[in-house]
């Protein structure tokens, strides 16, 4: 059980360029979602999906987009990286709802972090 | 924009010490949880507070919620080297399906 994955770890990307960040979990949770994490900040939240072949908007979804394919990955795309997107990226997966108010299903279970540099 | 903010912002402590954390925000909740955050790695869940509740303690931490007034502190008892980290409160609004993270405490435990 290897919990929360993300590919990369690091990446550094030139103005313009592109790409994809990967966020698997093998906890079969329903929900997944995407953080931005700055110097000084706490994590703000990109987008999320509440269920297989859905999505919705954060608090910060500008620049970035997110595709849920299949319920165990949730993908977060740049189209044209900018240097304000340089950050620490987290993804994160609970089993339920966060509005239950439950501490069993809707914790939410962090990756490692992708530390991504745009130049 | 973000709902939870802590203070301090930064704590050194002895080792043994209690170290406590508050937590404020601005907006009727469903519930509010507490992570930690140790340097370079993702964040780990502490403990979870609903809104009808008022403390509740996980081994060495305690959490308080004051609905009238907004607030939340995480208190952590004999604390250890192992501490060390960056501690987030982090509130879900009602019928709210995200969860809104504060700026973070970051705690240093001296030895």
């Amino acid at each position: 059980n290897a919990g929360v994955t993300q590919t990369p770890k690091f990446r550094v990307l030139k103005t313009g360029q592109s790409m994809t960040l990967l966020c698997a979990q093998d906890m079969n949770h329903e929900y997944m979602y995407w953080y931005r994490q700055d110097p000084g900040m706490g994590l703000r939240l990109i987008h999320y999906s509440v269920g297989e072949g859905t999505t919705a908007k954060g608090e910060v979804p500008d620049g970035y987009n997110v595709s849920r394919l299949k319920k165990q990955n949730f993908l977060l795309g740049l189209e044209s990286a900018a240097p304000s997107q340089t950050s620490v990226y987290f993804c994160a997966s609970s089993y339920a709802s966060i509005g239950a108010g439950f501490s069993s299903t809707d914790t939410q279970y962090f990756g490692p972090g992708t530390r991504l540099t745009v130049l | 924009s973000q709902q939870g903010e802590e203070d301090p912002q930064a704590l050194s402590i002895q080792e043994g010490e209690n170290a406590t954390m508050n937590c404020s925000y601005k907006t009727s909740i469903n519930n509010l949880q507490w992570y930690r955050q140790n340097s370079g790695r993702g964040l780990v869940h502490l403990i979870l507070i609903r809104s009808n509740e008022r403390e509740k303690h996980s081994g060495r931490l305690r959490v308080t919620l004051d609905t009238s007034k907004k607030s939340s502190s995480l208190l952590i008892t004999a604390s250890r080297a192992a501490d060390t980290a960056s501690y987030f409160c982090a509130t879900v609004g009602r019928g709210d399906d995200k969860i809104i993270f504060g700026k973070g405490t970051r705690l240093h435990i001296l030895p």
